[in-house]
C-alpha cells in the first residue's frame, strides 16, 4: 500500500541554519503531497502543497519540490526561527478507496535553538 | 471567522463510558474527517463523511461511531468497546476534488481515561 517515510528527529538547529527535512514516498498512481506543521497542543496547520510532478509548493519561507524520479517531498528552508520549532509531517493522498485519505509520516521533531 | 472547532480541548473517560466529541466547521466543506494521533507517531484514519448522511469506515473505526445529519457537524462516540482510548484526536474537513482536494485541520481533543 501507499506510505511515507520522514527522517527521523529531533532535528535541532540555531537560529539561521538552513534547514531539509526529508521525505519520500511509495504511491500507485500520482498522489498530492502535503506538508503540515503542529506546534505544541494544537492541531495541524497545513504549510504546502504540490498536486503534480516538479511542483513546488511554497509559504513562510517553507518549500518544497514534488520529485517524482525519486519519489520525494522534502521540506527546505534557508533561515529557520526560533518560531519554527514544531513537527512536521509529510502526508500523501490516498484516492484508492474513492475517498480522499491522508497517509501521513511519523511526523519529524524540529527544535529551533537562538 | 470560518474555521473548525473541536470540543472539549480536554476530555476523562472513565471504564465503561461512551464519550462524544464535537467538531464543528462553518467554512461549508462537504467532506469532513476523524483521525487519531498517538504519540511520536502520525495520523490515522477512523472515519469520514462525504456526504450528509453518509459516512465510511476508515482504517481504525472498531470502538467509534460517528453521525453526519448536518453539513456542519461531524461528531464522535468513543464507546466502551474501544479499549485504547487514550489519544489526541483530530477532525477535518475539506475543498476540492481530485488532486485538488485539500484537509484542513481542527485544534484537536486530547482524551484520556481516569
Amino acid at each position: 500500500g501507499n506510505s511515507v517515510t520522514q527522517m527521523e528527529g529531533p532535528v535541532t538547529l540555531s537560529e539561521e541554519a538552513f534547514l531539509t527535512i526529508n521525505c519520500t514516498y511509495t504511491a500507485t498512481g500520482y498522489p498530492s503531497l502535503f506538508w503540515y506543521v503542529q506546534y505544541p497542543g494544537e492541531g495541524l496547520q497545513l504549510l504546502l502543497k504540490a498536486t503534480k510532478a516538479d511542483d513546488k509548493g511554497s509559504n513562510k519561507g517553507f518549500e518544497a519540490t514534488y520529485r517524482k524520479e525519486t519519489t520525494s517531498f522534502h521540506l527546505e528552508k534557508g533561515s529557520v526561527q526560533v518560531s519554527d520549532s514544531a513537527v512536521y509531517f509529510c502526508a500523501l493522498s490516498d484516492r484508492a478507496g474513492g475517498y480522499n485519505k491522508l497517509i501521513f509520516g511519523a511526523g519529524t521533531r524540529l527544535a529551533v535553538h537562538p | 471567522d470560518g474555521g473548525i472547532t473541536q470540543s472539549p480541548k480536554y476530555l476523562f473517560r472513565k471504564e465503561g463510558q461512551n464519550v462524544t466529541l464535537s467538531c464543528e466547521q462553518n467554512l461549508n466543506h462537504d467532506a469532513m474527517y476523524w483521525y487519531r494521533q498517538d504519540p511520536g507517531q502520525g495520523l490515522r484514519l477512523i472515519y469520514y463523511s462525504q456526504i450528509v448522511n453518509d459516512f465510511q469506515k476508515g482504517d481504525i473505526a472498531e470502538g467509534y461511531s460517528v453521525s453526519r445529519e448536518k453539513k456542519e457537524s461531524f461528531p464522535l462516540t468513543v464507546t466502551s468497546a474501544q479499549k485504547n482510548p487514550t489519544a489526541f484526536y483530530l477532525c477535518a474537513s475539506s475543498i476540492g476534488v481530485g488532486t485538488q482536494e485539500t484537509q484542513y485541520f481542527g485544534p484537536g481533543t486530547r482524551l484520556l481515561v481516569l
